[in-house]
């Protein structure tokens, strides 16, 4: 089992539509989640980054860690032909210079 | 947010030389760099970790003699693919950890590496 699984979809929705990306994970010692998007040819951006359980919301992203399921979502407001990207999950231990461990990434294109 | 500067962002090499990669913090310094691989519609593997001042920690599988990596500086960490063949070409991204409250790691652009 991999510790972190996460839909690789492809998933593709209509312009407008709230979209919802999701990853579970089996060790519970991760504490620090991130989302990061990535485009075609291109090194991954931070999106989103949250501490512990709880959310986090920047414009039309939203962030959820829900430890106790040991599950994480991000979801997509409005979406725009522009957000159509990979999404990565990572997430980490502990604080500090610590390596990432990442989802298989999940596809995502919004369509006009 | 924090930069992190990769060069080249694309390079052909014949199969047998080398290439070198840089990765740079541009605006802070990193004690911690980390370096990946990405094949197509794949998600990031881990290829090693690299420390200023001291050897690369390398990943399970990854060969430390093909794959050099130096950290000279707080700011720069360099990735040397040596005798380079075919099934090298792939996707290599560093990033980097601002060591800030909240531990948040930056990417750099990427290098596209084709090896002919």
């Amino acid at each position: 089992q991999k510790e972190v699984e996460q839909d690789p979809g492809p998933l593709s929705v209509p312009e407008g539509a709230i979209v919802s990306l999701n990853c579970t994970y089996s060790n519970s010692a991760f504490q620090y989640f991130m989302w990061y998007r990535q485009y075609s040819r291109k090194g991954p951006e931070l999106l989103m980054y949250t501490y512990s359980s709880g959310n986090k919301e920047d414009g039309r992203f939203t962030a959820q860690v829900d430890k106790s399921s040991k599950y994480i979502s991000l979801f997509i407001r409005d979406s725009q032909p522009s957000d159509s990207a990979t999404y990565l999950c990572a997430m980490t231990k502990i604080q500090g210079a610590q390596k990432l461990v990442f989802g298989q990434g999940t596809r995502l294109t919004i369509n006009p | 947010g924090a930069v992190v500067s990769q060069h080249p962002s694309w390079v052909i090499c014949k199969s047998g030389t080398s290439v070198k990669i840089e990765c740079r913090s541009l605006d802070f310094q990193a004690t911690t760099m980390f370096w990946y691989r990405q094949f197509p519609k794949q998600s990031l593997m881990l290829m090693a970790t690299s420390n200023e001042g001291s050897k690369a920690t390398y990943e399970q599988g990854v060969e430390k003699d093909k794959f050099l990596i130096n950290h000279a500086s707080l700011t720069l960490s360099t990735l040397t693919v040596t005798s380079a063949h075919p099934e090298d070409s792939s996707f290599y991204i560093c990033s980097a950890n601002t060591g800030q409250l909240g531990n948040t790691i930056y990417f750099g652009e990427g290098s596209w590496l084709t090896v002919v």
